[in-house]
């Protein structure tokens, strides 16, 4: 079967930087998509990656090793927005989003 | 008004009520998305549209019937609901035939069923 894996919640502290991981086992790869969700609102995109190394996009960057089956997001320098659920998608050899729970970031003072 | 728009923002619904989700995309996109979101849970496919063709229907119950009159709308019939069925519907549309498999989603429509 397709499996997306993420830590169901994480917490960090504002200023600090945070990486939430996430493992995939799919049916074909054509790219991976970090999303983010505020609370009631709806999912916004992050990041695509599609080639293995390091997308750097301001204070976020996102990681992807195909041959591991692995990503992350490194979120740097936290602010109190930053507190937000992070879902992980793999696009699958028919083009369809497999999806993983999400983790929920708490950002303290 | 940009982007995805989806009303109602929430619903509450007898078991024995019909009502419909609507969704509107305004971004020229050719594909749209219906979505479950319930808490702790992988966002769960529902419904694909593409080209105003349904191409999708992952083992979704009868008593959600989607319609898709034109590439820019989209609804989602419902009728003898269950409580299970209480959550986060979303709505996304994206431009498949640009290369790019980018969804953009709507904010949802919280659904309780009583």
């Amino acid at each position: 079967g397709q499996n997306i894996d993420q830590p169901t919640e994480m917490t960090a502290t504002e200023g600090a930087i945070v990486q939430i991981n996430c493992t995939y086992q799919t049916s074909g790869f054509n790219g991976l998509f970090w999303y983010q969700q505020h609370a009631g609102e709806a999912p916004t995109f992050l990041s695509y990656n599609v080639l293995d190394g390091l997308e750097e996009k301001g204070r976020f960057s996102s990681f992807l090793s195909r041959s591991k089956g692995y990503s992350y997001l490194l979120l740097k320098e936290l602010q109190m927005k930053d507190s937000a659920s992070y879902l992980c998608a793999v696009l699958d050899s028919n083009y369809q989003l497999i999806w993983g729970a999400g983790t929920k970031l708490i950002i303290k003072p | 008004e940009t982007g995805v728009t989806q009303t109602p923002r929430h619903l509450v619904m007898g078991m024995t009520n019909k009502k419909s989700l609507k969704c509107e995309q305004h971004l020229g996109h050719n594909a749209m998305y219906w979505y479950k979101q319930s808490a702790k849970k992988p966002l769960e496919l529902m419904f694909v549209y593409n080209f105003k063709e349904q191409t999708e229907n992952n083992s979704v119950p009868s008593r959600f019937s989607p319609e898709c009159p034109n590439s820019s709308h989209l609804f989602l019939h419902l009728h003898t609901l269950q409580p299970e069925d209480s959550a986060l519907y979303l709505c996304a549309s994206s431009q498949e035939t640009s290369g790019s498999y980018e969804q953009y989603f709507g904010p949802g429509t919280r659904l309780t069923v009583t």
